[in-house]
Formats: C-alpha cells, structure tokens, sequence
C-alpha cells in the first residue's frame, strides 16, 4: 500500500528553466510534509516542508505547493542548476509520530546544459 | 557538529551470518530513526529510538530483526541470519526533538548478503 506516490520516476529540463515534481498521497492523516534530495551514495538531505495549515512555503529557489483537497504536492526549482539533479524524495508524516515518515518512491531529476 | 554516523559504510556478509549497523546520532540528538532502502524503492521507516527505549517498531520485520538504543554509545541496528533479501541501504537519522524539526540522515550502511 504505498500511501505516499511519486509517478515520475525520472525528469529531464534544461538548465535554467522550472523544475516541477509531483507527489500524491492517499492518508488524510498525514499533516505535515517535506522534500529530500539525494545524491548517489548519500544520504537524504532535508530540502523544504510545508504544513498542512499552509498551501505554499518558499526557500530560495524553492517552493513547495499544497492541494489538501486533491492530496498534492509539488516542489518547484527555478531556476533549475545542474547541481541540482538528484532524486527528490517526498515524505509525510502525521503529527504525535516524530520523524516516522512515509516516503515516496523518489524521481530522479537531471538539470542539462 | 558532525553529523548524522554511519558504520560501516560498506557490509558483505554471507548468508546466515549476523550484520551489525551502527549509527551515532548527531551531538544532542536522542531521538533516532531507522529506514530501510530497497532498491529501486523509497525509503521504509522500520524503527523508532529514544535513549534506552523503543518508541515505534511497527517497519520491522517480526523475527530476525532487532534495533537498541543504549544510555552510552550508537544506536545498533543488529539483523540475525543474513538473507540475500537484507540486501540493502540503512540510513539512520537522528533528531533532538520528538516534533517541530526535520531529522537529518546519515550517509547509510550499504549491506550485500552473499
């Protein structure tokens, strides 16, 4: 049952332009919810999060959007650098249960030249 | 501050052999995670830690799996009688507060049963 579903298993953009990763859940539990990147050999390093009480929360050239009603999220970067390619993972988890988080499948993102 | 540490990096066991990961959260953290990573697959929570207890054990496995927390010294994440499907990355995170912080990850231990 995965609770947490990333369909794009890849994404290809050219440098400079928006990126756009997508992420649907299925528990309504789930509160609060958060963006890691991950480089090969590595672990998952914390990118941003947003709670369930805000539709939109931007860092830099970050910004992750909220649809409660649609059970979506999505993570915008732009502009797109090629440091940027790496696997985003999407995670949520439901408040009272720590850092226990549900994790998407992942989609690996190449920002080219 | 070092961060989030795993060792080893790297564990080849034989099959019916124990694996024993061990993870120093980061200084101040008492609170630590285990996740499991397939792959081709996300990461799996498995177990939750607080110093000496287990808060939430519901990702692990029934048998064979086994994870502690002790007042001194890492977290250990001990699997008994390796099979080839324990082959994978185990990544630790750590973080100071049950609510209202992000954990941070370490790099992982990458386990290949043979």
């Amino acid at each position: 049952d995965q609770q947490v579903k990333q369909n794009s298993p890849s994404l290809s953009v050219q440098e400079g332009r928006i990126s756009i990763l997508n992420c649907d859940y299925t528990n309504s539990m789930f509160d609060y919810f958060l963006w890691y990147k991950k480089y090969p050999a590595e672990g998952p390093t914390f990118l941003i999060s947003i709670s369930s009480i805000k539709d939109k929360n931007e860092d830099g050239r970050f910004t992750v959007f909220l649809n409660k009603s649609a059970k979506h999220l999505s993570l915008h970067i732009v502009p797109s650098q090629p440091g940027d390619s790496a696997v985003y993972f999407c995670a949520a988890r439901i408040t009272g249960g720590g850092n226990k988080l549900t994790f998407g499948t992942g989609t690996q993102l190449k920002v080219e030249l | 501050n070092a961060g989030v540490m795993q060792n080893p990096r790297h564990l080849v066991r034989r099959r019916g052999q124990e694996a024993r990961l061990r993870c120093s959260p980061m200084k101040g953290h008492s609170h630590v995670y285990w996740y499991r990573q397939l792959p081709e697959e996300g990461l799996k929570f498995m177990v939750y830690l607080q110093k000496e207890n287990i808060i939430d054990e519901s990702g692990m496995p029934k048998e064979r799996f086994s994870a502690e927390f002790p007042k001194e010294g890492p977290s250990i994440l001990r699997i008994q009688q390796v099979v080839r499907g324990d082959s994978a990355a185990y990544f630790c995170a750590s973080s100071p507060y049950k609510t209202g912080t992000e954990a941070f990850f370490g790099q992982g231990t990458r386990l290949t049963v043979v």
